[in-house]
């Protein structure tokens, strides 16, 4: 069974430059999950997907960050315009959904703004 | 501030001992609490779960402890081998005001195996 895909693997973008981040979950996960992880850090929510509904985008940066999962399936995460502080990794996560269920993560996207 | 964290920021152990991960968390709604394993350049891999019902689980040369009268989890990993060493993080799964289901993590252990 193929795991959480994300790609690219690997974004270099001017600062003030968008950017866009796609994630296709583990088939069948209704439940997904944007993470930032800086280094040396663990990773932070941004926001949460059941289905196509975003139930939790609370630590979403609303002002430069969106994020969309149209059809309740993959999803896209856009930073318009990006900032050198948005350099991190960007994870995504799917899970069954409901509280307590396992949740499995993709290889990430590392993001350097320059 | 963080909710969950953990003590150590690295461990050192030799090949073939046995590990042991603390992480404290100051949630005591949290009840569902989840420990991953992140080799470096991938994602996060789950290890291990443990429930609030439960105070011990074991898999496979893992064992996770849960002490909810003093907010303490901890991983232990028998015998361990090169292919341990890597970043652990704990993690809690809480019902907060917000209704934020995700998992908040703590900052990780990088855990050294020596030969």
């Amino acid at each position: 069974e193929a795991g959480v895909v994300q790609s690219p693997r690997y974004k270099i973008i001017e600062k003030k430059q968008p950017v866009a981040f796609w994630c296709n979950p583990i088939s069948g996960h209704n439940t997904l999950y944007w993470y930032l992880q800086n280094l040396g850090q663990g990773p932070e929510l941004l926001i949460r997907y059941e289905n196509e509904e975003a139930v939790d985008d609370s630590q979403l940066p609303k002002d430069r960050f969106s994020a969309e999962r149209l059809k309740g399936v993959d999803s896209t995460l856009k930073i318009q315009p990006a900032e050198l502080g948005d350099s991190a990794v960007y994870l995504c996560a799917s899970s069954l959904g409901g509280r307590g269920t396992e949740a499995f993560f993709g290889q990430g996207t590392r993001l350097t703004v320059v | 501030g963080e909710s969950v964290g953990l003590h150590l920021p690295t461990l050192s152990v030799q090949e073939g001992d046995n590990s042991i991960i603390n992480c404290a968390y100051s949630n005591s709604a949290s009840d569902y609490f989840i420990w991953y394993k992140q080799e470096s350049g991938k994602g996060p891999q789950f290890i291990i779960d443990i429930r609030s019902n439960m105070d011990k689980r074991q898999g496979q040369r893992v064992t996770v402890l849960l002490n909810k009268t003093v907010k303490h989890l901890s991983l232990q990993i028998a015998a361990t081998q090169p292919g341990d060493s890597a970043v652990y993080f704990c993690a809690e799964n809480y019902r907060g005001g917000g209704g934020a289901d995700g998992l908040t993590f703590g900052k990780g252990t990088h855990l050294i195996i020596q030969p």
